[in-house]
Parts: structure tokens; C-alpha cells; sequence
């Protein structure tokens, strides 16, 4: 049992570069986020998805997309990315969205120069 | 909107005192706290949660106090070691279920 997991583990893009971050979990957990990190902050909600099939934005989607590939994976790409980009990310995923626990994946370490 | 803060960005405490990490809210309506360890490099890792129908709640050295009348929140560790070195984040259940997080106190244990 993997938990949740995340890649690349580090990553740099070029400005207008696109990517995808890939997140899977092997819980079965319904829901997933995507948050971002940045120095001196908290974490910022993305996007997320409640269950299989659902997408819906959070606090800071502008330049994001994702895509519920599945029940397990959850995937964020930034089409064209800009460096208000650079930041750690992460995923996270819980059980029923009437649970709050969420259980966060190791984060992804990107770049944009 | 809802806002999470913490009263002080760092903490230093002498191995085996007590920790008291604090975090303060300002929506009322909130009805669900999270506490999460960050270590270097890791993601955010569940401590201990507290719902506002209570005002205490104990984990294994680590209890959460919530006083809804001032809208604070405070984690206490007890008996501090070194692998509690970390960042501390309280998190608050917002709309949809989704969590606002402070922005973290680093607690640095000195042996």
C-alpha cells in the first residue's frame, strides 16, 4: 500500500512550457486535490475532485488544468507555464468527501525559469 | 472568506518540554480543525482533528484545544523530542469540504 503517490519528484520548465503532474492512490479514496506550496505560505487549493467523473475548481485554478483519469489518478497540467508558477505541489486524496482527513502525496518540486 | 493564521511563524523548545503551537481562525461558522506535521520534504501528514462540538481532544502526545469563543486553536505536544521537529499547519474544513490551511509554525527541538 502505496499510499499516495506523485510525479516527477522534480521538475524545471521554461516559461510557455507545458506539463503534467501525475498523482495516483491505491486506497480507494473517492476524492483528490491538487494544492500548491509556497515559501512562507500554507497550502492553496487548486483543483480537486470529489469523485470519479468530477472536476471542480478551488482557490487558485487560473492556469491549471486537471483530469480524473480515473478512480486512482488525478492529473494537473499547466498548458503554458509561467514562473508565478514555481512552487511545490501537492496531492491529496481522502475516502468520502464527507470526510475531511485528507493523506497528501510527497509533492512535486517545479520550476518554471 | 476564511482566514487561518498562526500566531508565531517559529518555535524552539528543549527536548522533553511541552509545545504549545497556536493557530487562529476567523470564521465562526467552521465546524472542522485539522492539525498536519510537515517535515522537510514530505507532504503534510495528519496529527490529530477536532470538531467544533468539542473543546479538547488527546491523541498520543499531542492534544488539540479549541475556545470558539476567541476563535483559537492550539495543538500541545508533550514531552517534545527531536522527531517532532517540523512545520505545524492548522487546517480549517471551508465550503465543499475543502480545507484552508494557515501558513505553519517551524518547531525546532533543541536536544
Amino acid at each position: 500500500n502505496a499510499g499516495v503517490t506523485q510525479t516527477p519528484k522534480f521538475q524545471v520548465l521554461k516559461t510557455g512550457q507545458s506539463m503534467t503532474l501525475q498523482c495516483a492512490q491505491d486506497m480507494n479514496h473517492n476524492s483528490m486535490y491538487w494544492y500548491r506550496q509556497d515559501p512562507g505560505m500554507g497550502l492553496r487549493l487548486i483543483y480537486y475532485s470529489a469523485s470519479e467523473g468530477t472536476t471542480d475548481k478551488g482557490e487558485v485554478p487560473n492556469g491549471y488544468n486537471v483530469s480524473r483519469l480515473n478512480k486512482r489518478e488525478f492529473s494537473l497540467r499547466l498548458e503554458s507555464a509561467a514562473p508565478s508558477q514555481t512552487s511545490v505541489y501537492f496531492c491529496a486524496s481522502i475516502w468520502l468527501r464527507g470526510q475531511e482527513t485528507q493523506y497528501f502525496g510527497p509533492g512535486t518540486r517545479l520550476l518554471v525559469l | 472568506g476564511e482566514s487561518v493564521g498562526l500566531h508565531l511563524p517559529t518555535l524552539s523548545v528543549q527536548e522533553g518540554d511541552n509545545s504549545i503551537i497556536n493557530c487562529a481562525y476567523s470564521n465562526s461558522a467552521s465546524d472542522y480543525f485539522i492539525w498536519y506535521k510537515q517535515e522537510s520534504g514530505k507532504g503534510p501528514q495528519f496529527i490529530i482533528d477536532i470538531r467544533s462540538n468539542m473543546d479538547k481532544r488527546q491523541g498520543q502526545r499531542v492534544t488539540v484545544l479549541l475556545n470558539k469563543t476567541v476563535k483559537h486553536l492550539s495543538l500541545q505536544i508533550a514531552a517534545t523530542q527531536p522527531g517532532d521537529s517540523a512545520v505545524y499547519f492548522c487546517a480549517e474544513k471551508g465550503g465543499a469540504n475543502n480545507l484552508f490551511f494557515g501558513t505553519g509554525t517551524r518547531l525546532t527541538v533543541i536536544p
